[in-house]
């Protein structure tokens, strides 16, 4: 069974770091994509960054140059580092297994499998 | 980066259908990339209601279902339930090398 455990979210000062993890069991981390969506308070959600099983990463335009998504195959965890973080980055991050397959039919691009979020805020 | 159009908000009474609709263009849902669609019920994480534009995964009754066309989707719910109140979301990709969602679909059940 797929199961993705996030931890890490907190009370955060502007301008401070944070780093998100996520833990996976039922599967294999790194031979999958993994996604980070956030989702502000009332809000709709928003995605915010990828990592391809062969190791390329992608980025939001809003948090590019500040978040580097990453990954630990020996943990088979997979992390956000979010730095110089701002009022904006209050949300909650959950973090998705991407893929879905189905009667032996596979389709990419499509968050298959959900943790259950940590609460970020950024706050003075 | 582009972002799909859902209206705010569709109602329905119990047993009606209801649809929702999700825009796109022509560098994400008019470039051929499917559409999936997630339901948020109140407090939880979404979870995937359609992949593939059509397709349910096990467990999610055949009363939800999708389509596409051009550059837009819908999501139908037939014999609307009082446990179909939630937020949904469509979501694709775009060719600017990012996934995109929609803007939020809030079902009221009368």
């Amino acid at each position: 069974e797929v199961q993705l455990v996030e931890s890490g979210g907190g009370l955060i000062q502007p301008g401070g770091s944070l780093r998100l993890s996520c833990a996976a069991s039922g599967f294999t981390v790194s031979s999958n994509y993994m996604s980070w969506v956030r989702q502000a308070p009332g809000k709709g959600l928003e995605w915010v960054s990828v990592i391809y099983s062969g190791g390329s990463t992608y980025y939001a335009d809003s948090v590019k140059g500040r978040f580097t998504i990453s990954r630990d195959n020996s943990k088979n965890t997979l992390y956000l580092q979010m730095n110089s973080l701002r009022a904006e980055d209050t949300a909650v991050y959950y973090c998705a297994r991407e893929g879905y397959c189905s009667g032996g039919s596979c389709y990419s691009r499509v968050h298959g499998y959900w943790g259950q979020g940590t609460l970020v805020t950024v706050s003075s | 980066q582009s972002v799909l159009t859902q209206p705010p908000s569709v109602s329905g009474a119990p047993g009606q259908r209801v649809t929702i609709s999700c825009t796109g263009s022509s560098s994400n849902i008019g470039a051929g990339y499917d559409v999936h669609w997630y339901q948020q019920l109140p407090g939880t994480a979404p979870k995937l209601l359609i992949y593939g534009n059509s397709n349910r995964p096990s467990g999610v009754p055949d009363r939800f279902s999708g389509s596409k066309s051009g550059t837009s989707a819908s999501l139908a719910i037939t014999g609307l339930q009082a446990e179909d109140e939630a937020d949904y979301y469509c979501q694709s990709y775009d060719s600017s090398l990012s996934y995109v969602f929609g803007t939020g679909t809030k079902v009221t059940v009368l």
